[in-house]
């Protein structure tokens, strides 16, 4: 199956600055890759994704970039704030299962914190 | 956009009962239904895949007896936790895909459950 890593695991970056977190994948077969965001108590958000025909994908602050080739991706925030604080997650689906469900595989997460 | 409720969001119950979590796709017809647990401060661990109308695909290690899964409708699916112990304790959260973008998981809040 897919076995996804995240790095860094926590993160502080001081409001304003930019914030990367970076995540590996082992299943080649993987076209699809989300990042989101969960807060406190709650359920996580989808914030961008990008699919494997495309090495860059930017939303506002927020910018997904893709290393077929490495099998990597990565998540930049730019200009960060305060309410960017929170646990973000990536996740890759890996092949798909008999029914064509891609089950994702999450990262193990990143706990950033912006400091004011 | 996708909205998925899940219900409810905290429930405490005594050791030996059984609980039901409920997850509902609002706008859209979810084809796929994905239930997931997760302990505090560590990433999303899938349970199980459910298609409308057939039984459920659990993961490796999760007891097909213990988590219920019935996914009657398209908009609806369901997580009974039977004879629920205190290691039962966590986080739940379904997912359901099928909306507007059909790749995309669209995650419910969240369930915390508390067995004492």
């Amino acid at each position: 199956g897919e076995n996804v890593e995240q790095h860094p695991s926590t993160l502080s970056v001081q409001e304003g600055d930019s914030a990367v977190i970076k995540c590996t994948y082992s299943d080649s077969a993987s076209n699809y890759f989300p990042w989101y965001k969960q807060e406190l108590g709650k359920g996580p958000q989808l914030i961008i994704d990008i699919r494997s025909n495309v090495g860059e994908k930017k939303d506002q602050r927020i910018a997904v970039t893709l290393n077929k080739t490495a099998k990597h991706f990565s998540l930049h925030i730019t200009e960060t704030q305060p309410e960017d604080s929170a646990v973000y997650f990536c996740a890759a689906p890996g092949r798909e299962s008999n029914f064509g469900n891609e089950k994702l595989t999450f990262g193990t997460g990143t706990r950033l914190t912006i400091i004011p | 956009g996708a909205v998925v409720s899940q219900h409810p969001s905290r429930v405490i119950c005594k050791s030996g009962t059984s609980v039901k979590i409920e997850c509902r796709s609002l706008d859209f017809q979810a084809t796929t239904m994905f239930w997931y647990r997760q302990f505090p401060k560590q990433s999303l661990m899938l349970m199980a895949t459910s298609n409308e109308g057939s039984k459920a695909t659990y993961e490796q290690g999760v007891e097909k007896d213990k988590f219920l899964i019935n996914h009657a409708s398209l908009t609806l699916s369901t997580l009974t936790v039977t004879s629920a112990h205190p290691e039962d304790s966590s986080f739940y959260i379904c997912s359901a895909r099928g909306g507007p973008a059909k790749n995309i998981q669209y995650f419910g809040a969240g369930t915390r459950l508390s067995v004492l």
